[in-house]
């Protein structure tokens, strides 16, 4: 079993749309979560970071985290063309390093 | 402020020659990361550096991979000798431990092994 697990997607929503992306991850005693996005040809970068149960919300972006479920979502709500990216998961897991999901290719049809 | 510096941006070589990638961490940036990305295989973490010590390097695929973080402003990992299936990008992150825990990431070394 992966460390860290998404539906690698790929996921296609119209402009306007909610997109639900979603990763479970493995090691019970991980406390940070990261959502990056990475664009064709590019590295990742930040969207959120989320480090207790509940939504977080930044902008059109909602971050929901279950560590009961071992459950981390990212919502992205009036999708735009330009969110069209691969959305990667990452987890801090317990010795502290960096795992990262396979991720989700998303792409917003205008 | 200058970000995680990798070097080289783009790297050719034939097979059984060796290969050397280079990262400049952000200036106090404690931890390194180095991850190879593949589209079979997604972002790998290969080692993980904390004050210049390897705290982790599970991931290192085999002998032909080493990485050294001689001091805190430099960091190299070593394909020797190099073969086909090593064609990637490899990224370099860097952040400030136990302030937030987030990672930034260099440009990447895109490795085409002939």
């Amino acid at each position: 079993q992966k460390e860290v697990e998404q539906n690698s997607g790929p996921l296609s929503v119209p402009e306007g749309a909610i997109a639900s992306l979603n990763c479970t991850y493995s090691d019970r005693v991980s406390q940070s979560f990261f959502w990056y996005r990475q664009y064709s040809g590019k590295s990742p970068e930040l969207i959120m970071s989320i480090y207790s149960n509940g939504d977080k919300e930044d902008g059109r972006f909602t971050a929901q985290l279950n560590k009961a479920s071992q459950y981390v979502s990212l919502l992205i709500r009036d999708s735009q063309p330009s969110d069209s990216a691969t959305y990667l998961c990452a987890v801090n897991s317990g010795n502290n390093d960096m795992r990262f999901g396979a991720g989700t290719r998303l792409t917003v049809k205008p | 402020d200058a970000g995680v510096i990798q070097s080289p941006r783009h790297e050719v070589t034939e097979m059984g020659q060796e290969v050397t990638l280079r990262c400049k961490p952000i200036s106090g940036h404690n931890s390194l990361f180095w991850y190879r990305q593949t589209m079979m295989r997604g972002l790998e973490l290969l080692i993980y550096f904390n004050n210049n010590v390897p705290i982790d390097d599970s991931g290192m695929p085999e002998d032909r991979f080493s990485a050294k973080m001689p001091n805190a402003s430099f960091s190299t990992l070593k394909i020797q000798p190099s073969e086909p299936r090593d064609s990637a990008v490899y990224f370099c992150a860097t952040r400030l431990e136990n302030s937030g825990n987030t990672i930034y990431f260099g440009e990447g070394s895109w490795l085409t092994v002939v």
